[in-house]
């Protein structure tokens, strides 16, 4: 079955260093993919998405490529903020199967000053 | 502005009591989900309805139970059978048939065995 398998976490970065959050995924049709972000007590939140293959998605300076040949869909950001301290969860989303929603476990930042 | 309101945000429940968590959206949306979040973890998922009057049970459903009578409305009931029901519950929603959409989702409901 579809699944995703996310980068586990904590990460802890100091302000304006890179960032790479992996997620691979599984899948039996053609998803698509997203990047949520959670803020502490509040619920998820679009932060970027790519719909087919070498799509890449971008908001906020984060940006992730649609790989097929790796099954890939990592995060990246060139200078994190303190502010981009959150949790990141990787989802997929496909046509097949009852249930086509499947999200990562998730991964929370810290940026420090 | 369309969105997804889930309420109370924060609730209270002594032991062996049944609680109801509300789940609204206004987005035209088919599908409804609910998810269980706790302390440091990901998403597990209790309940989905990908339309009226039909659901189905997600990886753990175990002492919950759902309604869909309305397309707006996805109540969550907790019952006295969950027996570690303290947790975050999100509840979510998309358009159900086109999978390049996202998800949207309520601010949650914090839910607290007292």
């Amino acid at each position: 079955g579809d699944s995703v398998t996310q980068m586990e976490g904590p990460v802890t970065l100091s302000e304006e260093a890179f960032l790479t959050i992996n997620c691979t995924y599984t899948a039996t049709g053609y998803p698509s993919l997203f990047w949520y972000v959670q803020y502490p007590g509040e619920g998820l939140q679009l932060l970027l998405k790519a719909t087919k293959a070498d799509d890449k998605g971008s908001n906020k300076g984060f940006e992730a490529t649609y790989r097929k040949e790796t099954t890939s869909f990592h995060l990246e950001k060139g200078s994190v903020q303190v502010s981009d301290s959150a949790v990141y969860f990787c989802a997929l989303s496909d046509r097949t199967g009852a249930n086509n929603l499947f999200f990562g476990t998730g991964t929370r930042l810290t940026v420090i000053p | 502005d369309g969105g997804i309101t889930q309420s109370p945000k924060y609730l209270f429940r002594k032991e062996g009591q049944n609680v109801t968590l509300s789940c609204e959206q206004n987005l035209n949306h088919d599908a409804m989900y609910w998810y269980r979040q706790d302390p440091g973890q990901g998403l597990r998922l209790i309940y989905y309805s990908h339309i009226v009057n039909d659901f189905q049970k997600g990886d753990i459903a175990e002492g919950y139970s759902v309604s869909r009578e309305k397309k707006e409305s996805f109540p969550l009931t907790v019952t006295s059978a969950q027996k570690n029901p303290t947790a975050f519950y999100l509840c979510a929603s998309t358009t159900g048939g086109a999978p390049n959409t996202e998800a949207f989702f309520g601010q949650g409901t914090r839910l607290t065995v007292v």
